[in-house]
């Protein structure tokens, strides 16, 4: 089935360091691939997305391309924030029930 | 206002006792979601539903029944709450398929503020 796994954390960074977030994943077509933003005590919210190979999906300073040859979706930052910590979650969806496949998420604290 | 709520914000609850989840949203969405996030496995589906009428099993059912009551409103029961069922719980909406759409945004999905559930 599909499956989703990213890098373990937890990442500890100093503000204005560069953040990368690896993620590769598993499935049979061709999914949607995004990244989800936990901030503390909140639900969760799309960061960016792309819908097909060599898409590139961006959002706040964050950048993920769609690499179909390499089965990855890994998240970057050129200069992260303390606004930034929070978790990070990729995912996938694939298929007509638009079901997300998580993976495990990874804690990014940023230091001032 | 929040589109997607969520209420008990927190409960702790008792092994046996039954429990139940509200989840309601003004996002008009037609697809509702129920998840479970445990640390370290990120998110498991429990059910979701595509209408008022449709209503499916995700990877994780065993243990916990869902209602939709309308559009805008799902619910999440524990029967009989055990400790491992303790964990964050997510209600989430996405939009129906607009075969002539110009963009498509029916992958994308809106989450609530989560419900902290602890069973002692």
């Amino acid at each position: 089935g599909d499956s989703v796994t990213q890098m373990e954390g937890p990442v500890t960074l100093s503000e204005e360091a560069f953040l990368t977030i690896n993620c590769t994943y598993t499935a049979t077509g061709y999914p949607s691939l995004f990244w989800y933003v936990q901030y503390p005590g909140e639900g969760l919210q799309l960061l960016l997305k792309a819908t097909k190979a060599d898409d590139k999906g961006s959002n706040k300073g964050f950048e993920a391309t769609y690499r179909k040859e390499t089965t990855s979706f890994h998240l970057e930052k050129g200069s992260v924030q303390v606004s930034d910590s929070a978790v990070y979650f990729c995912a996938l969806s694939e298929g007509a029930g638009y079901k997300l496949s998580f993976g495990a998420g990874t804690t990014v604290t940023v230091r001032a | 206002d929040a589109d997607v709520t969520q209420t008990p914000r927190n409960r702790i609850t008792k092994t046996g006792k039954r429990i139940m989840l509200e989840c309601s949203q003004t996002k008009g969405h037609d697809r509702m979601y129920w998840y479970r996030q445990d640390p370290g496995l990120g998110l498991r589906l429990i059910y979701y539903s595509f209408d008022v009428k449709d209503i499916n099993k995700g990877e994780i059912s065993d243990g916990y029944s869902v209602s939709r009551q309308a559009q805008a409103k799902f619910s999440l029961s524990l029967e009989s709450a055990i400790p491992n069922q303790t964990a964050l719980y997510f209600c989430a909406t996405s939009d129906q398929d607009h075969p002539y759409a110009r963009t498509s945004e029916t992958d994308t999905q809106y989450f609530g503020p989560g419900t902290r559930l602890t069973v002692l």
